[in-house]
């Protein structure tokens, strides 16, 4: 899987977009860039995930570059239960059932009121 | 949170005494996983199952043993916990589909003494 790097910790204001970057430079191209986010003490929790083109949903966008060697989580309009360690993984898509997720450190999102 | 629950949710108990986790989920999907999260570690993988009575090791499995009997459960037994297994277990399923999407319970928070 493609390594990513991502900031230690960002702040945002409540009711601001939250803009979480991810740098994956060694990407592949069958790799899709996925979002995850972890809230204190709960399970991690899917967000987004994409190959090329930009995605939205209900949680969130997700905009990768045209060389897809970066990618940004928006979060439209944060709120504080948005407080949380946002992981991006970028990896293959596998045939193997055994295909753990490997989460870095991910970035500690803190949104203040 | 794709019908997952585990159980218990908390759980105190002492070196050499067996302890049994429970995961549940209520979609059917084939795919069951087990991860222990720990400070500095990250999540792993512990065992993992793609079918009823399907079921291959992770990364760090030693003292760990897991049961499918039913789709909808996936136990996970420690036959003689230590203190090195105290952690948070995470449940997850994945989704079928070329992508790798998982969805996890809410945890375990296992003690042991």
């Amino acid at each position: 899987d493609a390594k990513t790097t991502q900031p230690t910790s960002m702040d945002c204001a409540e009711g601001r977009a939250a803009n979480l970057p991810c740098n994956h430079s060694t990407i592949s191209g069958n790799e899709y860039v996925y979002w995850y986010r972890q809230i204190h003490s709960q399970g991690p929790q899917y967000i987004i995930h994409g190959l090329k083109n930009n995605e939205t949903n209900e949680m969130a966008s997700l905009i990768i570059t045209e060389d897809r060697k970066s990618s940004t989580l928006i979060l439209p309009h944060a709120t504080l239960r948005d407080t949380a360690v946002y992981y991006c993984i970028v990896r293959a898509p596998l045939n193997n059932a055994g295909n753990m997720l490997t989460f870095g450190g991910g970035t500690r999102l803190m949104v203040k009121p | 949170d794709a019908g997952i629950t585990q159980s218990p949710r908390h759980k105190v108990t002492e070196t050499g005494t067996p302890v049994t986790l429970r995961c549940h989920q209520t979609e059917n999907h084939r795919y069951m996983y087990w991860y222990r999260q720990d400070p500095g570690h990250g999540l792993r993988l512990i065992h993992y199952s793609y079918g009823v009575k399907d079921t291959d090791k992770g990364e760090v499995s030693d003292g760990y043993s897991v049961s499918r009997s039913k789709t909808e459960d996936f136990l996970l037994t420690l036959e003689s916990a230590t203190s090195s297994q105290t952690s948070v277990y995470f449940c997850a399923i994945r989704t079928s589909g070329a992508t790798d999407t998982q969805y996890f319970g809410p945890g375990t928070r296992l003690t042991v003494l």
